[in-house]
């Protein structure tokens, strides 16, 4: 079975800072991780995908987020947070793209950036 | 990426009244997906639904409580039957990207007194 686990329920980061948000997952054979976010009120927002490739992926938002087999992770990263990105973070993960690969997504992490 | 409106955007209802929720996409779509987070949650999917058959429910959510229409490779609406406060969830409709990616509307948020 696959699952994605985020251990922090919030992280907080002063404005400037570099921040990162963890993720771990586990799954069999190569997996799909993706990030998204979440604003107020709003729907989830695609923000990158780590498919094959570089383990470095970039996304919308001067987000990152680092693949490391090994460990297991996939975790979010930003060099320079901004107070605009306090929102919730959800890490997910599915086995493959085929109809019966479902997407399995983190509880959640909430991110607060101080001014 | 997909665009996908979902209406109502919020609605209060009764207990044991039922609503249905729309969502529409601007492009044709094989499947779509309809999940739910209730408050402070994570999400957890209900259904897949596939135009011109019937959805695939995951466990724990059946179709007389949230029947779902696939009436066409762009639309699809969610009821949920007879509601009680435990149902008082944000509802999303998603679409899936060509890697795998989901795409979301902006959530119909539904509070049930």
């Amino acid at each position: 079975a696959q699952s994605v686990a985020q251990p922090e329920d919030q992280v907080n980061v002063a404005e400037g800072n570099p921040l990162t948000v963890k993720c771990t997952y586990s799954v069999s054979g190569n997996p799909y991780l993706f990030w998204y976010v979440q604003y107020p009120n709003r729907g989830l927002q695609f923000l990158l995908k780590y498919i094959t490739g570089d383990n470095l992926v970039k996304g919308s938002y001067g987000f990152e987020a680092e693949f490391n087999k090994s460990q297991t992770s996939f975790h979010l990263k930003k060099p320079s947070a901004l107070v605009s990105d306090s929102a919730l973070y959800f890490c997910a993960v599915r086995r493959g793209v085929n109809r019966d690969d479902k997407i399995i997504f983190g509880k959640g992490t909430r991110l607060h950036i101080l001014p | 990426s997909a665009v996908i409106s979902q209406k109502p955007s919020r609605d209060i209802c009764q207990r044991g009244t039922s609503l249905t929720i729309q969502c529409q996409v601007d492009s044709q779509v094989t499947m779509m997906f309809w999940y739910r987070q209730q408050p402070g949650q994570s999400l957890t999917l209900i259904a897949t639904a596939n135009q011109g058959s019937e959805a695939t429910y995951e466990s724990g959510f059946v179709i007389d409580k949230f029947p779902i229409s696939r009436p066409n490779l762009t639309f699809s609406t969610l009821t949920v039957s007879n509601m009680s406060p435990e149902d008082s969830s944000i509802y999303l409709c998603s679409v899936g990207g060509v890697t795998g990616e989901l795409f979301f509307g902006e959530g119909s948020r539904l509070t049930v007194l």
